[in-house]
């Protein structure tokens, strides 16, 4: 069973516009969860995190939201810029170090 | 430091032959995991330790899938006998809990 789940394999958007990627967790015991970027042919990369104390979290461009009451976070991206062009995964750990990713989703910025 | 190191970065073996996928993690990390990553299942988790100890191998697909971690500064991931099926990029990643995980460079296994 997947315990992270991202539903949209694919999202498109326009230069200057917003990306909202979405993710959805079933384990009410996560208590940290982290989002990642990852280029063709390298590793995931560390983009932005939230702790479930917070429901807000902001680093220049991208943003973490956590509705801890639905299971559910976002990262938006603004504005978006084709060097954001990437698969984007969200993870989500619990306190005994377990580290679980959703399946990822592609985003793709037009010029 | 150098960052989560992952050898080799490419792996041909046929059928049935052994396969060994070899990880140093970032100094002081105390934990390691090992992923694999599918387009159906995203990056699956196969296992991982905490301070050398393997807690949570669930995601390990089948008995030909072993791991181990000798020492903070080594960890291995077999495959035998390998079959097609098996063919995918493997990543280790290592943190120092609760921070964010680092990951290597992956391994891209092609069994022929």
């Amino acid at each position: 069973d997947q315990q992270v789940k991202q539903n949209s394999p694919s999202l498109s958007v326009q230069e200057g516009r917003i990306s909202i990627l979405n993710c959805d967790y079933t384990n009410s015991m996560f208590d940290y969860f982290l989002w990642y970027k990852k280029y063709p042919a390298e590793g995931p990369t560390f983009l932005i995190s939230i702790s479930s104390i917070k429901d807000k979290n902001e680093d220049g461009r991208f943003t973490v939201f956590l509705n801890k009451s639905a299971k559910h976070l976002s990262l938006h991206i603004v504005p978006s810029q084709p060097g954001d062009s990437a698969v984007y995964f969200c993870a989500s750990s619990s306190n005994t170090g377990k580290l679980i990713f959703g399946q990822g989703t592609t985003l793709q910025v037009k010029p | 430091d150098a960052g989560v190191i992952q050898s080799p970065r490419h792996e041909v073996t046929e059928m049935g032959q052994e396969v060994t996928l070899r990880c140093k993690p970032i100094s002081g990390h105390d934990y390691l995991f090992w992923y694999r990553q599918t387009m159906m299942r995203g990056l699956e988790l196969l296992i991982y330790f905490n301070n050398n100890v393997p807690i949570d191998d669930s995601g390990m697909p089948e008995d030909r899938f072993s791991a181990k971690m000798p020492n903070a500064s080594f960890s291995t991931l077999k495959i035998q006998p390998s079959e097609p099926r098996d063919s995918a990029v493997y990543f280790c990643a290592s943190r120092f809990q609760p921070t964010e995980a680092f990951f290597g460079q992956g391994t891209r296994l092609t069994v022929v």
